[in-house]
C-alpha cells in the first residue's frame, strides 16, 4: 500500500544532541511538508519542499534542517540550537504541480522528548 | 495567504448531525476549501475537499457558501469515532507545489454517548 512512513515512532534526545526523524513517502509526491505540533495545539509548518534539492522555511525553522536528495525522502534535524524541541513531529506529502485538487497524506508522527 | 477561523470546540450528541463552520473571509478565487481531521496521537486525515459547489463523500458533506467567505463540514450522523480534531484550510491552485501551507489549532469536536 502506499503512503508515508514515519520513524522512529518515539524518540528521545540528549542536551546538545542532534537527531533525526525520517519520512519516506512512495506516493510519487513531489511535495513534502515538516509540521511540529505541541499538546493541545494546531499544526505549525517547520520546512516544506516542492521537489528534489530544493526546500523552504516554513513558520517555526529556527533550530532545524532538512534535506531533500531524493524525492521519496525528507528527513528532519532536530540540531541542539532547538531549545524546546519536545513535540509531536508530522510528515505529509502532496503531489504537485500538474495535479490540483491533490489531498495531502501525513505519517503516523514521531513523538520527541529530551532526556 | 488567506487565513481561516474555527470554535475552538463544539459538542454534539451521537447519532445526531453536526455541523462545524469555517470563515475564510479572504478567500481567493483560486483557493480551494480542505478538510482534515486528526484523532489522538496520530496523523491527520483528508475528509473532503470543494472549490465552489457543496460536495458529498462517503465521510462527510462540504457545504460553500455562495460567496465562499465561509463554508461548513457536515456529518450526518456521529458517531463516537468521530471525535476529532477537524481542520479546514485553504489551498490555492494557482500555487500548488509552491504552498506554505498553514493548519490553525481547528476544531476539537467531542462526541456524548
Amino acid at each position: 500500500d502506499g503512503g508515508i512512513t514515519q520513524s522512529p515512532k518515539y524518540l528521545f534526545r540528549k542536551e546538545g544532541q542532534n537527531v533525526t526523524l525520517s519520512c519516506e513517502q512512495n506516493l510519487n509526491h513531489d511535495a513534502m511538508y515538516w509540521y511540529r505540533q505541541d499538546p493541545g495545539q494546531g499544526l505549525r509548518l517547520i520546512y516544506y519542499s516542492q521537489i528534489v534539492n530544493d526546500f523552504q522555511k516554513g513558520d517555526i525553522a529556527e533550530g532545524y534542517s532538512v534535506s531533500r536528495e531524493k524525492k521519496e525522502s525528507f528527513p528532519l534535524t532536530v540540531t541542539s540550537a532547538q531549545k524546546n524541541p519536545t513535540a509531536f513531529y508530522l510528515c505529509a506529502s502532496s503531489a504537485s504541480v500538474g495535479r490540483i485538487n491533490e489531498k495531502l497524506f501525513f505519517g503516523s508522527g514521531t513523538q520527541l522528548s529530551v532526556l | 495567504d488567506a487565513k481561516t477561523t474555527q470554535p475552538n470546540s463544539m459538542e454534539s450528541n451521537e447519532e445526531e448531525p453536526v455541523h462545524l463552520p469555517c470563515n475564510h473571509s479572504t478567500i481567493s478565487g483560486t483557493d480551494y476549501i480542505h478538510w482534515y481531521r486528526q484523532l489522538p496521537s496520530q496523523g491527520p486525515e483528508y475528509v473532503i475537499h470543494g472549490l465552489t459547489s457543496n460536495v458529498n463523500n462517503r465521510m462527510a458533506s462540504l457545504a460553500i457558501a455562495e460567496d465562499r467567505k465561509s463554508s461548513t463540514l457536515i456529518l450526518h450522523r456521529a458517531t463516537l469515532r468521530d471525535a476529532a480534531v477537524y481542520y479546514c484550510i485553504l489551498r490555492d491552485v494557482s500555487n500548488f507545489g509552491n504552498e506554505k501551507l498553514t493548519f490553525g489549532t481547528g476544531t476539537r469536536l467531542t462526541i456524548i454517548p
